[in-house]
């Protein structure tokens, strides 16, 4: 079967560093995606990778290893805003996306 | 109105009613997606259409009904539905379907109760 693996919750300081994990195992594979979504919002576009690396945009990165089936997401700076649940998720061989259960992100003063 | 609008935003039904959700996009795009999202689980992709033309059903109950007149709206049509139901649904667009980079625009969602 197809799974994604991410932490349910995690927390972090304000100013702080966060990196959230994300195991996948899918039929194909067309690209990982992270979005961001607040409690009570829409799902928002962060990120897209395909190739294995690290993208950078702004304070939030995104890492990539196929071989490993892993990906994380890098936040800097944390900010207050940044508390959301950060979903990944994966592209597979039809196209699909196949969604993690999303990490719940806590920031604390 | 811009991106993707939903309607109703709150929903509670009875188990014997008929209702519908309705879904527009403003961005041109050429794909249309519902997903039910229930605490703590993963997104579940429902239908896709492309096109106007549906291009995937995930094993969705026929209780669940789609319906696309046009590249612009989508409708989920409701009937005879169980508590288990109940959960958040959603609509998203993206410029085309069957492609890697292909990032979803999701609407507000609509709260559903079923009672």
């Amino acid at each position: 079967g197809q799974n994604i693996d991410q932490p349910t919750e995690m927390t972090a300081t304000e100013g702080a560093i966060v990196q959230i994990n994300c195991t996948y195992q899918t039929s194909g594979f067309n690209g990982l995606f992270w979005y961001q979504q607040h409690a009570g919002e829409a799902p928002t576009f962060l990120s897209y990778n395909v190739l294995d690396g690290l993208e950078e945009k702004g304070r939030f990165s995104s890492f990539l290893s196929r071989s490993k089936g892993y990906s994380y997401l890098l936040l800097k700076e944390l900010q207050m805003k940044d508390s959301a649940s950060y979903l990944c998720a994966v592209s597979d061989s039809n196209y699909q996306l196949i969604w993690g259960a999303g990490t719940k992100l806590i920031i604390k003063p | 109105e811009t991106g993707v609008t939903q309607t109703p935003r709150h929903l509670v039904m009875g188990m014997t009613n008929k209702k519908s959700l309705k879904c527009e996009q403003h961005l041109g795009h050429n794909a249309m997606y519902w997903y039910k999202q229930s605490a703590k689980k993963p997104l579940e992709l429902m239908f896709v259409y492309s096109l106007e033309e549906r291009v995937e059903n995930n094993s969705v109950p026929s209780r669940f009904s789609p319906e696309c007149p046009n590249s612009s709206h989508l409708f989920l049509h409701l009937h005879t539905l169980q508590p288990e139901d109940s959960a958040l649904y959603l609509c998203a667009s993206s410029h085309t379907f069957g492609t890697g980079y292909n990032e979803q625009f999701f609407g507000p969602g609509t709260r559903l109760t079923v009672l």
